[in-house]
């Protein structure tokens, strides 16, 4: 079966310090990856997704970047972090449908 | 521009009772939707789908309505339990895409 992994788990940084949240796939191959975020008083927004290696495709204009390094492999970062930033972020590989991993709660202080 | 919404952040229920969960979306194209649950701290888990030929599914305590004239669905839950308490998000999509689109959630709090 397919597992989701995501780290760290809780995160703190201050304005202005760089960001690097990984997710990892297990059981599948050539899956399609997406990062989420969920704010406060929003729902879940769709950040980036990627189809393959190097792929990326991104929804929204904003302070953050992704990369696909590997196959299962699926990186959020941010040169500069900002207070906006604040938020839930969930990586989801798709099958029948999403399936979420166990988010990061990063804390922009 | 929000293409999906859940009007109510919040809903309170007393245990054994029903749970009635709205989301209305804009697109007459989506034709595939979803409800997820999702508790603090944790990833949101599936619950339940409806593609746009039915207009009713039923799994267990769950039942999901669709209304593709007024673009509009639903989510009972029957009898609520404590254990429901969490976050309920509504999800849309065009069969084929990549894009999945939630709504922002129902906060849903069953008294015991």
């Amino acid at each position: 079966s397919q597992t989701i992994h995501q780290w760290p788990a809780t995160l703190v940084q201050p304005v202005g310090s760089p960001l690097s949240l990984e997710c990892t796939v297990e059981g599948t191959s050539n899956p399609n990856l997406y990062w989420y975020r969920q704010a406060a008083g929003r729902g879940l927004q769709l950040l980036f997704y990627s189809v393959g290696i190097g792929q990326i495709s991104s929804e929204v204009p904003q302070n953050l970047s992704a990369s696909r390094p590997q196959d299962r492999q699926f990186i959020l970062s941010s040169k500069k972090l900002l207070l906006s930033d604040s938020g839930f972020y969930l990586c989801a590989w798709m099958g029948y449908r999403p399936y979420f991993g166990p988010g990061t709660r990063l804390t922009v202080t | 521009d929000q293409q999906v919404k859940q009007n109510s952040p919040s809903l309170s229920v007393q245990e054994g009772r029903i749970s009635i969960l709205n989301c209305d979306y804009t697109n007459s194209m989506f034709d595939y939707f979803l409800w997820y649950k999702k508790y603090p701290a944790e990833g949101p888990t599936f619950l339940i789908s409806i593609s746009s030929i039915k207009d009713k599914n039923e799994d267990g305590r769950f039942t999901v309505f669709l209304n593709k004239s007024a673009k509009h669905l639903s989510l009972h839950i029957v009898p609520s339990q404590p254990g429901d308490s969490a976050v309920y998000f509504c999800a849309v999509t065009t069969s084929g895409t990549y894009k999945y689109i939630f709504g922002t959630g129902t906060r849903l709090k069953v008294l015991a």
